[in-house]
């Protein structure tokens, strides 16, 4: 199963994009990248997810390099409530459609 | 319509004891997820439900640890003998029917303390 890589911890200014990368090298062809979040004591929130083409909804974007071995998941306004955990999912691709979690991105906007 | 629900949200118990949790899916959602969230970690999956049936239980750290699902709709993780490790947060997730592209949501968790 393709794992993800993200760095630990970010800060962004309220207002400013938030730019948050995530690494899965190890991905195939036909596993798709989730975003999730999880602000503290709640349950994973879904952003946003896809598997070749840029994503865009009204929480946020998602851009995947053209060899799929990297995203980058775009809060384009960053509000102080966007502070969160990010994580990065790639889903297992067939019989349990699983997902594989990482350690997640610690989000600070800071006012 | 109303989301994942989980009840109790805490649980405080004594090595040895026994819990159970439950989890109530979104109306319809036949395909069930169960994850444990350690502090600090992202949460691990345990079990996966379609229908009534565990169609995989490979995250089940051991036999004290099981899940059931009578109807296709609750579920209920129940664990034995409780030792001071199981102490996490307990996720549940439904989608509409486990398909590759369906999406997952989350309850809020279950905290459990051992003491």
């Amino acid at each position: 199963d393709a794992k993800t890589t993200q760095p630990t911890s970010m800060d962004c200014a309220e207002g400013r994009a938030a730019n948050l990368p995530c690494n899965h090298s190890t991905i195939s062809g036909n596993e798709y990248v989730y975003w999730y979040r999880q602000i503290h004591s709640q349950g994973p929130q879904y952003i946003i997810h896809g598997l070749k083409n840029n994503e865009t909804n009204e929480m946020a974007s998602l851009i995947i390099t053209e060899d799929r071995k990297s995203s980058t998941l775009i809060l384009p306004h960053a509000t102080l409530r966007d502070t969160a955990v990010y994580y990065c999912i790639v889903r297992v691709p067939s019989g349990t459609y699983k997902y594989i979690f990482g350690t997640g991105t610690r989000l600070k906007v800071l006012a | 319509g109303a989301g994942v629900s989980q009840t109790p949200s805490n649980k405080v118990t004594e090595k040895g004891k026994y819990v159970e949790l439950r989890c109530d899916p979104i109306s319809g959602h036949t395909a069930l997820y169960w994850y444990r969230q350690s502090l600090g970690q992202g949460p691990e999956f345990l079990i996966y439900f379609q229908g009534t049936g565990a169609a995989d239980d490979s995250g089940l750290p051991n036999d004290r640890f099981f899940a059931v699902r009578p109807e296709g709709s609750v579920s209920t993780l129940k664990i034995q003998r409780t030792e001071r490790g199981d102490s996490a947060v307990y996720l549940c997730a439904s989608t509409r029917g486990g398909q590759r592209t369906d999406t997952q949501y989350f309850g809020p968790g279950t905290r459990l303390t051992v003491l």
